[in-house]
This record gives structure tokens, C-alpha cells and sequence, in this order.
């Protein structure tokens, strides 16, 4: 069985750009949530998504916004970034019958120069 | 409220020691405690989780001990190995139906390292 799948695994943007990253929940998972893990911020929730609707949402900007597709994938958009948005960002599924057990993926590496 | 505080930071024990981290929380409605590791270069995987109706759960080398009234559990890693030099993470969670569900408030990790 497939992990959770992020693309793309690193990517260098410039400040001022946005930027949109992928992730693919394992097959059947229909709940997707998304963390940003930074030295110093640690790891804080962003977004979860169940069934194409947000349910829950983080202490973040209006700049970090994301959507779920019928098909379970997600995506996250930042815009106009920041060089403090620089971090690992996590994308995590978990089926609709477990109540807990959160699989992650091995998160997109984003640096902004 | 929303708070869990992990400690310590940094941890360094001796091949075969039992290697112990603690973390408190604050928020009552927290009913889901998991232990997450990483490894460099790798998302965090669960290790393993408690709910607070039971004060201990044993997996392998890994034990959770929860004490409900001080808001307090650990993990024990009994016979640390070398591979298990990583990030460990205490998290808690809501209900999924609560204002705090999906979402995991996670402690600040701790970085263990094994000598052999």
C-alpha cells in the first residue's frame, strides 16, 4: 500500500512569489492535513480537509489557503512569500473510520531566497 | 490552553539505557497522546498512542505512562539502540468532532541520541 505521497520533495522560490504543493493521501484516507515544521516554530497544524471541506484551520496568514479534490488529493498555495515561510511542509491522511492515526509523508523541503 | 510542553531537548544515552521524555498539556479536551519519530530527511511516524482511560501502554521496547490527574505522560524506550537515534515528538488531540479535532498540537521534540 502507497505511503502518503508529497510533490514536488524540494523547491527554491523567491520572495514575493507563491507557491503550490501537492500532496496525494494513501488510497481510501479521505482526511488531509497539512503542518509546517520550522527549527525554531516547531511543528504547527495549517489545515485539515475531509471530503473536499476545511473543518479545521490554524493560526496562519490568509496567504496559506489550500483545497481538497473529489478524489481525496490536496494542494496548499502560499502567496506572496515570505523568507519566514522557509520550512518542511508536511501533508498528513487518515482514513474516515479511524478516529486518530495521522500517516505523513515525507513533506516538501521550501526555501524562499 | 492549547499548549504541550515536551522535555528534554536533547537526550543522550548509553547503548541499552532506557531512555525517558516527558510532556504536560494543559487542555482537558485533549483525548488522543501519540509519540511521533523522525528521522532526517523523513515526515514523523507514529510510534505509538494512548487514551487517557489507561495509565500505561507497552509496544516492543516502547511503553507510554499517562497520569490523567498531574496532565502528564512520557515515553519509556526500554534497551535504547543506536537506531533509534531521532526526533521524537509527544502530540495530543481533540475529539474529531471538537473544535480541537484533526489536529494535532504537537510538543517541541526532542533529539535522542544513542551511543553505542
Amino acid at each position: 500500500k502507497a505511503g502518503v505521497t508529497q510533490t514536488p520533495r524540494y523547491l527554491i522560490k523567491t520572495r514575493g512569489q507563491q507557491v503550490t504543493l501537492s500532496c496525494s493521501p494513501i488510497s481510501g484516507h479521505r482526511s488531509v492535513s497539512w503542518y509546517q515544521q520550522t527549527p525554531g516554530q516547531g511543528l504547527q497544524f495549517l489545515f485539515e480537509y475531509f471530503s473536499e471541506t476545511q473543518r479545521n484551520k490554524g493560526n496562519f496568514p490568509g496567504r496559506f489557503s489550500g483545497r481538497q479534490f473529489s478524489n481525496s488529493r490536496s494542494e496548499m498555495n502560499v502567496s506572496t512569500l515570505e523568507l519566514g515561510d522557509s520550512a518542511l511542509y508536511l501533508c498528513a491522511s487518515r482514513a474516515a473510520t479511524a478516529l486518530y492515526g495521522y500517516t505523513f509523508g515525507s513533506g516538501t523541503r521550501l526555501t524562499v531566497v | 490552553q492549547q499548549q504541550v510542553k515536551q522535555s528534554p531537548q536533547s537526550l543522550i544515552v548509553q547503548k541499552g539505557g532506557i531512555s525517558i521524555i516527558n510532556c504536560a498539556y494543559e487542555n482537558t479536551a485533549f483525548d488522543y497522546f501519540p509519540w511521533y519519530q523522525q528521522f532526517p530527511g523523513k515526515g514523523p511516524a507514529l510510534l505509538i498512542a494512548i487514551r487517557p482511560d489507561v495509565s500505561e501502554k507497552k509496544e516492543g521496547r516502547f511503553t507510554i505512562s499517562f497520569n490523567k490527574s498531574a496532565k502528564q505522560f512520557s515515553l519509556h524506550i526500554m534497551d535504547s539502540q543506536p537506531g533509534d537515534s531521532a526526533t521524537y515528538f509527544c502530540a495530543a488531540s481533540g475529539p474529531p468532532s471538537g473544535n480541537q479535532g484533526g489536529k494535532l498540537i504537537f510538543g517541541q521534540g526532542t533529539e535522542l541520541s544513542v551511543k553505542p
